[in-house]
């Protein structure tokens, strides 16, 4: 149980374009999915914390305007890169909250290349 | 300021050995500490947690340890097989909060 997907598991796009990052909560419901970015040997660092029928709260240094979040279902939660540049390129991925003790369960991450 | 320490940074662990990692914290409202393993271009997975009100949880190969009083939580992976070599984070919960905090993570590597 408590799997999550995310689509893709990696994308290459040009500067400049979008990217739409998928998040999926397969065998559970979930209010409140976040998500991270990860530098290479790093740490998860949070960028958002998306919730279900209501604007995402973002961490202070991500821009909203570009990393759109929209969790339009209890199952569902995207993160579109808009205007992407090179510096966007990251490994990003997302968790989704269930439980008594409100853990996270993550997804397999997404590479983000942007040439 | 980094809410949860963690070290050591990387290790590097015998086949059949103990691998140890350690976590410190100061804020006390934490009440949920769990642990995720990371393989290379992988989303990290649960491996085990802990409620402050136990001092110790073992699943398998791999126990926490718990000291309230020192704020510090451990790992610990018993007969540590090369297959363990992962990045391990610890991570911290606030009561009352959606949001956990992360350790910097630890990379163990398992040598035959």
């Amino acid at each position: 149980g408590a799997v999550v997907s995310q689509h893709p598991s990696w994308v290459i796009c040009k500067s400049g374009t979008s990217v739409k990052i998928e998040c999926r909560s397969l065998d559970f419901q979930a209010t409140t999915m976040f998500w991270y970015r990860q530098f290479p040997k790093q740490s998860l660092m949070l960028m958002a914390t998306s919730n279900e029928g209501s604007k995402a709260t973002y961490e202070q240094g991500v821009e909203k305007d570009k990393f759109l979040i929209n969790h339009a279902s209890l199952t569902l939660s995207t993160l579109t890169v808009t205007s992407a540049h090179p510096e966007d390129s990251s490994f990003y991925i997302c968790s989704a909250q269930t439980g008594a003790y409100y853990e996270q369960y993550f997804g397999p991450g997404t590479r983000l290349t942007v040439t | 300021q980094q809410q949860v320490k963690q070290s050591p940074q990387s290790l590097i662990v015998q086949k059949g050995g103990i691998s140890i990692i350690n976590c410190a914290y100061e804020n006390t409202a934490f009440d949920y500490f769990p642990w995720y393993q990371q393989f290379p271009g992988k989303g990290p997975a649960l491996l085990i947690a802990i409620r402050p009100d136990v001092s110790e949880k073992k699943e398998g190969r791999f126990t926490i340890s718990f000291n309230k009083s020192a704020k510090q939580f451990s790992l610990h992976i018993m007969d540590s097989q090369p297959g363990d070599s992962a990045t391990y984070f610890c991570a911290a919960r606030a009561g009352g909060r959606n949001q956990f905090y992360f350790g910097t993570g630890t990379s163990l590597t398992v040598i035959p």
